[in-house]
């Protein structure tokens, strides 16, 4: 089954801890990105990646941090200096940058 | 930088009832991507438009790209109780590039 996975669904943590939420596919696809969004709200854009080894910063990438460093991985980092971390963390992955995107389940995180 | 904007925010229709919703960017788009997220889900991948002018139809959706590519409308046909999510246009300013997201449209019906 091709797909994309993230883990865990839910998530909780206490204030001023790392978390590192997981992004796996298995699409073979090139370009990955992590969202944001707020109950009610829109998609941000956190982090891109257009190929392994590189990305780009999104529209809020401020305490978070990611890596790529294979094809099918790009786990993502919400650091303490993240004010207001609880939210919906979405991954998605297309086969080029700007293509249609595929959506993993998200995963929700509630930092207590 | 590029935005991109959905009107209305919120729409409660009538079950058996149309209605449309529309996507406005601030810059020309190199195509135009509709989303459709359910309650409690994740966005899921509806349909690309690339041409300026282009309809296409999905059962009881349809879906339009503006002449000038910088604006598009979905239009549901007697809506359905299975309607029900939030809406999202995207689209790249050029090709290659990211998607922008706009704010999306929630749907309710009203059974």
């Amino acid at each position: 089954d091709g797909g994309i996975t993230q883990s865990p669904k839910y998530l909780f943590r206490k204030e001023g801890q790392n978390v590192t939420l997981s992004c796996e596919q298995n699409l073979n696809h090139d370009a990955m990105y992590w969202y944001r969004q707020d109950p009610g709200q829109g998609l941000r854009l956190i982090y891109y990646s257009q190929i392994v080894n590189d990305f780009q910063k999104g529209d809020i990438a401020e305490g978070y941090s990611v890596s790529r460093e294979k094809k099918e991985s790009f786990p993502l980092t919400v650091t303490s200096a993240q004010k207001n971390p609880t939210a919906f963390y979405l991954c998605a992955s297309s086969t080029k940058t700007g293509g249609e995107q595929f959506f993993g389940p998200g995963t929700r995180l509630t930092v207590l | 930088g590029q935005q991109v904007m959905q009107i209305p925010q919120y729409q409660h229709v009538q079950e058996g009832e149309d209605f449309t919703t529309y996507c406005n960017s601030s810059t020309t788009l190199s195509n135009i991507q509709w989303y459709k997220q359910r309650p409690g889900g994740h966005p899921v991948f509806l349909i690309q438009l690339v041409k300026s002018g282009e309809v296409k139809k999905q059962k009881r959706l349809t879906f339009q790209f503006g002449e000038a590519k910088k604006n598009s409308s979905l239009h549901i046909t007697a809506t359905q109780t299975t309607d029900v999510g939030t809406y999202f246009c995207a689209g790249p300013k050029a090709a290659g590039n990211k998607l922008t997201f706009g704010g999306g449209t929630r749907v309710l019906v009203k059974p």
